[in-house]
């Protein structure tokens, strides 16, 4: 079964300071691009940052990277110097490289940022 | 560059009617994929359109239906519904099957009474 694990439904950081949000996956296949996505009070997903498997290089978007440990599969993300606007439901994804557009999900992880 | 379009925001039904949803994607994207929202059971996939033909479908009831247009738009269709499918349902699209991201729209929220 393909699946994505969140372990933390609920994390909370200062502003201005570093969270880091756990994501943990299960397929397999070896091709494979993974993603995690803000979903704010809008509902709108939005895109934060990809990461394509066969990449051993981390990817990074301005104060947003990621941790991506293959063997482990673990693809977690790091936000840094923490603004309110960041306050959303994180989502962590992967799709198979060769199935089209299905996008599977984890729980979401609701981050809160105080001032 | 206008985004991804649902329509309608907001719809109440009542049990054993049925709903029909409006997907428009992004300008020059041809795939739509279809997603349910819910508290309990998160985010699942629902099905995939590609040129008007469905390439994917996820695990829900034939009840769950939909179909592309010639211009990319999509629509999905609920009949005889359930209390359950109350949920935010999603549309995202891609210029294909393939593409690395998908753009969401806001959704469009459910309510069966």
């Amino acid at each position: 079964a393909q699946t994505v694990t969140q372990s933390q439904p609920e994390m909370s950081v200062q502003e201005a300071e570093t969270v880091t949000l756990s994501c943990t996956y299960d397929t397999s296949e070896s091709d494979y691009y993974l993603f995690w996505y803000k979903q704010p009070p809008s509902r709108q997903m939005i895109l934060v940052i990809r990461q394509e498997a066969y990449k051993q290089q981390n990817a990074t978007e301005n104060r947003f990277s990621v941790n991506f440990q293959k063997a482990a599969k673990s693809f977690s993300l790091k936000i840094s110097d923490s603004q309110l606007g960041d306050a959303a439901m994180y989502f962590c994804a992967f799709r198979i490289y060769n199935q089209g557009g299905k996008l599977i999900f984890g729980q979401g992880t609701e981050l809160s940022v105080k001032p | 560059k206008a985004g991804v379009t649902q329509t309608p925001r907001y719809l109440i039904k009542t049990r054993g009617q049925q709903v029909t949803l409006s997907c428009s994607p992004i300008s020059g994207h041809r795939s739509v994929s279809w997603y349910q929202q819910t508290p309990g059971q998160g985010l699942q996939f629902l099905f995939e359109y590609f040129s008007e033909t469905q390439r994917n479908k996820g695990n829900f009831p034939g009840r769950f239906s939909g179909r592309q247009f010639s211009n990319s738009r999509s629509e999905m269709n609920v009949s005889t519904l359930e209390l359950g499918d109350s949920a935010l349902y999603l549309c995202a699209s891609s210029r294909d099957p393939g593409g690395t991201e998908a753009f969401f729209g806001q959704g469009t929220r459910l309510t069966v009474v």
